[in-house]
């Protein structure tokens, strides 16, 4: 597999359910984001990765939110205590991490979040 | 904190008319600016981009400008065709220290056969 992917595509939980998103990177991409879309708004930038290091995370994310990438490779998503304004599309997406020039942006097909 | 605004939310024109979208970004460090085509129920693609040393690129009928000064690019598509209808989302970044992307709100383009 060439692109990202990211795993369930689709999830429905009830309000104060638990839910954790996967996103497994193009393979020699060292720089993993995850970003969040709802309706009709561009992509919300959430939080990054370097690696395995998290090297920035949006001030406006709730703490109910945590990104982990343990082994620099795939990461996971988690929230906790979901909240009906949760619902969202949560995108990941990957990039080489050039030391120098820009690093392009290649966008996983996304995980809906509807919470109940 | 840093912005991206985008203008206008939708557009409508006529196939073979042009498209112009804009774009201001509020962190004067950004230097690199990419464009991402967005169709319905799909993942942003990116099109197009430009880094801050250039003042415009072009691709076909996909050119961008780039004002560092006004700190304001544009998107521009000639000769539009029915496929170029989808949501456009225009992104600021640094390319040191930070790399995250703050993208615009989305420009919905339509055009009419």
């Amino acid at each position: 597999d060439t692109g990202v992917s990211q795993d369930p595509r689709h999830k429905i939980t009830k309000r104060g359910q638990n839910v954790t998103f996967r996103c497994d990177p193009i393979s020699e991409h060292n720089r993993l984001y995850w970003y969040r879309q709802t309706l009709g708004q561009g992509p919300e930038f959430l939080t990054y990765f370097q690696n395995e290091a998290q090297l920035e995370k949006s001030r406006l994310l709730s703490d109910r939110f945590s990104a982990e990438r343990p082994k620099g490779s795939f990461s996971t998503l988690e929230i906790q205590r979901t909240e009906q304004g949760d619902s969202a599309m949560y995108l990941c997406a990957s990039s080489l991490g050039q030391l120098s020039g820009a690093n392009v942006l290649t966008f996983g097909a996304g995980s809906r979040l509807t919470v109940l | 904190g840093e912005n991206v605004e985008q203008h206008p939310s939708t557009l409508s024109v006529q196939e073979g008319d042009s498209a112009v979208i804009k774009c201001t970004y509020s962190d004067s460090a950004s230097n690199y600016f990419p464009w991402y085509k967005q169709e319905l129920g799909k993942r942003p693609q990116l099109i197009i981009d430009i880094r801050s040393n250039v003042g415009e690129k072009k691709d076909q009928r996909i050119a961008v400008t780039l004002n560092k000064t006004a700190k304001h690019f544009s998107l521009h598509i000639t000769e539009t065709q029915p496929e170029d209808s989808a949501v456009y989302f225009c992104a600021a970044s640094r390319t040191s220290g930070t790399y995250k992307y703050i993208f615009g709100t989305g420009t919905r383009l339509k055009v009419l056969a």
